[in-house]
């Protein structure tokens, strides 16, 4: 295990609904980076919290948006979501910002959109 | 667009065989490159990774290729065992500091 958890494990939500995914990062990291993972594709960068500033954002819309917490956990927030947006919700947390350090990932979020 | 690609979707072996997986990568300025393992409800774990400046890294019972000419990625496992049956991806960190993974390959070893 790599000590990142992600809550919930599985969501069900309907088009046009908000939601709000959290991880917390291993001991020790300052860095969490979100991933979208579609079912059979690779995961693709959504955005980087480093020391409680975004870090680097892929190609997503603003309605995919981030916090991060003095604790490092951090939160994935999707408004008026849409029914492409059902994908497995990976967090991964590293001791730098960037991605020349180590990333761990957590289990993810799986969510439906409905 | 820039993209990771890998050569083949699945690949089956024997076990005990050694397993060579493939990846492609369009950007020559990338100039780090990670392999991950992703077993079937869990997220991606750090295999091994390997920077431009090196051709070749090994860890255990993996090692990396890297050739920059071509770019071109290889993972190799050996003594491959059922344990390692998972989706592999291959990553690069690209010239604008992003993490871009590949489609992945699957791999399923038959005992």
């Amino acid at each position: 295990e790599t000590g990142v958890t992600q809550s919930p494990t599985h969501l069900i939500k309907t088009r046009g609904q908000q939601v709000t995914l959290r991880c917390s990062s291993q001991s020790g990291h300052n860095t969490v980076s979100w991933y979208q993972q579609a079912l059979g594709q690779g995961p693709q960068f959504i955005f980087q919290y480093y020391r409680e500033e975004e870090n680097g954002r892929g190609n997503f819309p603003p309605r995919f948006s981030g916090l991060q917490f003095p604790n490092y956990s951090s939160e994935l927030n999707v408004n008026a979501l849409e029914l492409d947006d059902s994908a497995l919700y990976l967090c991964a947390s590293s001791a730098g910002g960037g991605f020349q350090e180590t990333q761990y990932f957590g289990p993810g979020t799986r969510l439906l959109v409905l | 667009g820039e993209s990771v690609g890998l050569h083949l979707p699945t690949l089956s072996v024997q076990e005990g065989d050694n397993s060579i997986i493939n990846c492609a990568y369009s950007n020559s300025a990338s100039d780090y490159f990670i392999w991950y393992k992703q077993e079937s409800g869990k997220g991606p774990q750090f295999i091994i990774d390997i920077r431009s400046n090196m051709d070749k890294r090994q860890g255990q019972r993996v090692t990396v290729l890297l050739n920059k000419t071509v770019k071109h990625l290889s993972l190799q496992i050996a003594a491959t065992q059922p344990g390692d049956s998972a989706v592999y991806f291959c990553a690069e960190v690209n010239q604008g500091g992003k993490l871009i993974f590949g489609q992945g390959t699957e791999l399923s070893v038959k005992p």
